[in-house]
Parts: C-alpha cells; sequence; structure tokens
C-alpha cells in the first residue's frame, strides 16, 4: 500500500538557518503530493502542493519538488522564522483515492531567535 | 465561512461508554474523511466517505462507526471507549476539480479515554 516516511525529528533551528525536511513516498500510479503545517492547538492548513512530477510548490517562502526519480518531496525554505514553528506533515493522494490522504509521522520545528 | 467544525474540543470517557464526535462542513464538499492522530505516527484514516450515503473503512476503522446522511454531516461513533483510543481526531473534507484537489480540516478534538 501507499506509505510515506518523513525524517525524524524533532528539528531545533537558529532564526534565518536554512531548513530541510525530507519526504520520501511509496505509491502506485501518479500522486498528488502535499506539505501540511499544524500550529500549537490547531488543525491541519495546506502549505503547498505539486500534482505531478517535476511540479514545484511554494507557499510563505517554502518550496518542495515533485521527484519522480528519487519519490521524494522535499521541504526547504532558505531562512525560517521563530513564527514556523510548528509541525510539518508530508502527505499523498493517489490518482484513484478521492479524500483520502496518507500521512508522513510530522516533524516537528522549533525556530529559536 | 466556518469551513469545518467539529465538537467538542475536549472529551474525558470512562472505558466502556459510548460517544458521538460530531464534524460539519459547509462547502459543499463531496468527500469526508476521519483520522486520529497519535504521536510518532502521523494522521491515520478511521473512515471516510465519499459521499451522502456512501462510506468506507480506513487504515484503523475498529471500534468506531460513521454515517452520512447529509453532505454536511459527518458524525464519528465510538461504540465503547477503550484507553487505545485516547488521540487527536480531525475531521476533513475535500473536493477533487479537474485532477485539483485540497482538504480542509477541522481544529480537532482531544479525547481521553480513562
Amino acid at each position: 500500500g501507499d506509505s510515506v516516511t518523513q525524517m525524524e525529528g524533532p528539528v531545533t533551528l537558529s532564526e534565518e538557518a536554512f531548513l530541510t525536511i525530507n519526504c520520501t513516498y511509496t505509491a502506485t500510479g501518479y500522486p498528488s503530493l502535499f506539505w501540511y503545517v499544524q500550529y500549537p492547538g490547531e488543525g491541519l492548513q495546506l502549505l503547498l502542493k505539486a500534482t505531478k512530477a517535476d511540479d514545484k510548490g511554494s507557499n510563505k517562502g517554502f518550496e518542495a519538488t515533485y521527484r519522480k526519480e528519487t519519490t521524494s518531496f522535499h521541504l526547504e525554505k532558505g531562512s525560517v522564522q521563530v513564527s514556523d514553528s510548528a509541525v510539518y506533515f508530508c502527505a499523498l493522494r493517489d490518482g484513484t483515492s478521492y479524500g483520502k490522504l496518507t500521512f508522513g509521522q510530522g516533524t516537528i520545528l522549533t525556530v529559536h531567535p | 465561512n466556518a469551513g469545518v467544525t467539529q465538537t467538542p474540543k475536549f472529551q474525558v470517557l470512562k472505558t466502556g461508554q459510548s460517544m458521538t464526535l460530531q464534524c460539519a462542513q459547509d462547502m459543499n464538499h463531496e468527500y469526508m474523511s476521519w483520522y486520529r492522530q497519535d504521536p510518532g505516527m502521523g494522521l491515520r484514516l478511521i473512515h471516510y466517505s465519499v459521499g451522502a450515503g456512501i462510506t468506507d473503512q480506513g487504515e484503523v476503522p475498529n471500534g468506531y462507526n460513521v454515517s452520512r446522511s447529509t453532505t454536511e454531516d459527518f458524525p464519528l461513533r465510538l461504540l465503547s471507549a477503550a484507553p487505545s483510543q485516547t488521540s487527536v481526531y480531525f475531521c476533513a473534507s475535500s473536493y477533487t476539480r479537474q485532477g485539483n484537489t485540497e482538504a480542509f480540516f477541522g481544529q480537532g478534538t482531544r479525547l481521553t479515554v480513562v
């Protein structure tokens, strides 16, 4: 079945540092890929998405590129802020399972001033 | 626009008790889902629905029932609560249009079973 693997966390960075959170996936067909963010005490919000190979999703300075050859969708940001502290989830939806998402374990990011 | 509304936000149950977690969406989305979030395990799908009257099991359905009598509502029923069901529960609704899709999540229900 489908699966998503994220890098082990938590991740602790200083403000303005470069961020990478690794995500790899296993799926049949052509999945859509997502990054969701969960701020403390809140639900999940869509951060960015990509629906086909080589697409780049971007939002709020975050980027991720859909790499079919390496089955990866790594999240990057050039300069993190304290306000980016949150839990980040990589997820996929396969081509036929509308309404069903498969999530990675989540990565806790803490950014210090 | 309220989006996805879950009630209650917090609940404590005794082992063996039953309860219903409510979920409502006002975006006319055809798809709705329930997930549970446990530390180190991400979100796991419990049940989902592709439209009114149609439901199916996800990855971890045991101990939970759902129904979808209207497009707007998708309640999750715990039949006989167990400590293993202590978790944070999220409801989501989603749409798919011309290959584009997005899921919207509620604020979550934190359930403790003692």
